[in-house]
């Protein structure tokens, strides 16, 4: 089983949308989760961390669910900006910080 | 004023050559990663260093060798190179136990084995 699992898409939402992202993760001691933002051949940004009490930015809106080791991105109102693959990670809880990847949910949004 | 840059951006290779990744940080950290993003988007963490100590050294072939001459730089010697290295491998930075806010990614080298 991956460390972090995410359902791979695409997924096709109109402007305007609201779309949620999951993410499940297996090690039950993971420390920290963010959601990191990724453009076509460019490199991954973060988006966002994840807080237990869910935490919102503006459009995104990010929960946590440690009980169910689950992580969620929502996204109201989609901007044409907002295409690109959005990747669930998680800090391993481990002696040095190492953050582990999901694989990635792409998000296309259409006129 | 690039945070974290990588050369070169784009490399061609035979099979059998041996190539070095370059990486730069100016961003004061002391934690340098590489990852490995292979053709199916999968991001993976290679090596990390803290203080030119090396940390993490996850199941990678001997082939890899990194090289943290300081802290802010972070060199990745691939030898031998095989058809399944081409990828693309990010070198990034943080501030060590900064729980993953500081993470900087450099734009990425294509590395392509033919």
């Amino acid at each position: 089983r991956k460390e972090v699992e995410q359902d791979p898409g695409p997924f096709n939402v109109p402007e305007g949308a609201t779309v949620a992202f999951n993410c499940t993760y297996s090690n039950s001691a993971s420390q920290s989760f963010f959601w990191y933002r990724q453009d076509c051949r460019k490199e991954p940004k973060l988006l966002m961390s994840v807080y237990s009490s869910g935490n919102e930015d503006g459009r995104f809106t990010a929960q946590l669910n440690r009980a169910s080791q689950y992580i969620s991105l929502l996204i109201r109102d989609s901007k044409l900006s907002d295409s690109a693959t959005y990747l669930c990670v998680v800090r391993m809880n481990t002696g040095f910080q190492k953050l582990v990847f999901g694989t990635g949910t792409r998000l296309l949004v259409s006129p | 004023d690039t945070a974290v840059s990588q050369t070169p951006k784009y490399l061609v290779t035979q099979m059998g050559n041996d190539k070095s990744i370059k990486c730069e940080q100016n961003l004061g950290h002391d934690t340098m990663y590489w990852y490995k993003q292979d053709s199916k988007k999968f991001l993976k963490i290679m090596f990390s260093y803290n203080n030119k100590e090396l940390i993490i050294n996850e199941t990678v072939p001997n082939r890899f060798s990194p090289k943290s001459p300081d802290k802010a730089h972070l060199n990745l010697h691939i030898n031998s190179l095989e058809l399944g290295d081409s990828a693309v491998y990010f070198c990034a930075s943080s501030q060590l136990n900064s729980g993953g806010y500081g993470y900087t990614f450099g734009s990425g080298t294509r590395l392509t084995v033919v």
